[in-house]
Formats: C-alpha cells, structure tokens, sequence
C-alpha cells in the first residue's frame, strides 16, 4: 500500500535551474495538493486540484506551476528556481465527497536553492 | 481568514504521563473541521484525530482524544500513556466545510518523552 508517493526525496538546485516534483497516489482520490513547509512555520498550500485536468492557486502560489494530467498524478514545477524556495515541499491526496476533509501526506522533498 | 495558533513551540513529558497540547484558531464561520498531524522525524505527516465542529463530543482514537471547545476556539490534544513513539512534532489544522480545500495549519508544537 503505497499511498502518496513523491519524488525525489532530496534535491539540491542553483538558482535559475528548473526542475519538476513529482506526486503520485495510488487511492483514486480526487483532490491534490502541494505545500511547502518552513522553519518555525506550518505548512502552507501553493497549489491544488479538484480532479484531472484542473488546478487552482493556493496561499504561495508565485513562483510554482502545476499540472493535472492523469488523474493519479500532480507535477509541480519550479521554472527558475529562487533561494527563497528553499523548503520542504510534500504532496497530499484526499477524496472528493464527504470525506474530502482527510488529507494523505507524502514524505516530503526537501529542496535546496543555492 | 482562518488562523491556527500553537502556543506551545516545545513539551516534554515523562513516559507514560499525560500531556496535553494546545491549540487555538480564530474563524467567523460554523461550520468546519480540525485535525491533529503528527510529524515524526521521518518527516511522514500522519493524521492522528479529527474533530467536526458540529459534533459535541469529543474525538477520541485509542490514547489520544481532543478537548473540543468552539465558544472558546480551543482543541487541545491529549496524549495518555505516553510511549517514546509519541516523539513528533504535532500540528493543529482547520479546514472550512464550506468548500475551501485550503488545510491551514498552526506552526507546531515539538514533543519529546522522556524515558
């Protein structure tokens, strides 16, 4: 049972590199999401989606795209990575429906910006 | 906008005590739900207990239950029998039922037990 997946696990960039996140869940949900996770603060969400094909901007959104192809999947994509997205980033899927209020995490990528 | 408060960056507590940890959030709405996430040092969030404003009683799952109070905007979590796998950072989480996906969470509080 392999839940939420995300890869890669670790990730060193320098700045104005890009690179793709990748997250993918094996539970038919519906709803997907990316946060980003700082020191000394809770996580907070940059982008999310409703069902395949959609997106939608969370509380970050600057700076990240997102991408909905497959319903099992959810890229996020840094186009030119800055030091002020240094973080850690997790994924998390939850159903649509009466039960869309429990979100599965991933473990999370952590992501240097040099 | 929704704000989730943990006032309490660090608690110990010694193993097989009871500790409990606090939370406040501040909204203008009825409706919504609140979460306990533990984060362990495998950086893995885990759902320990849930609570839906409308319900009265409080949430209870096995050693953990909250305690619930919406005039107040509190939900505090205890932790009985505390074990050394308790060991985490726990984080307090709103979420509006009306339709808003967003997961606003507190900063966290850091538990470490003590053997």
């Amino acid at each position: 049972n392999a839940g939420v997946t995300q890869t890669p696990k670790f990730r060193v960039l320098k700045t104005g590199q890009s690179m793709t996140l990748l997250c993918a869940q094996d539970m038919n949900h519906e709803y997907m999401y990316w946060y980003r996770q700082d020191p000394g603060m809770g996580l907070r969400l940059i982008h999310y989606s409703v069902g395949e094909g959609t997106t939608a901007k969370g509380e970050v959104p600057d700076g990240y795209n997102v991408s909905r192809l497959k319903k099992q999947n959810f890229l996020l994509g840094l186009e030119s990575a800055a030091p002020s997205q240094t973080s850690v980033y997790f994924c998390a899927s939850s159903y649509g429906g009466v039960d869309k209020n429990i979100q599965y995490f991933g473990a999370g990528t952590r992501l240097s910006v040099l | 906008a929704q704000t989730v408060t943990q006032s309490q960056p660090e608690m110990s507590v010694q193993e097989a005590e009871t500790v409990t940890l606090s939370c406040t959030y501040d909204t203008s709405e009825s409706d919504y739900y609140l979460f306990w996430y533990k984060q362990p040092p495998s950086r893995q969030m885990i759902l320990v207990i849930r609570q839906e404003a409308y319900k009265q009683q409080n949430a209870t799952e096995n050693r953990f239950s909250v305690n619930f109070q919406k005039a107040a905007k509190s939900f505090s979590l205890k932790i009985s029998d505390s074990q050394l796998g308790d060991a985490a950072m726990y984080f307090c989480a709103y979420r509006s039922a009306t339709g808003n996906e967003k997961l606003t969470f507190g900063t966290g509080t850091r538990l470490t037990i003590i053997p």
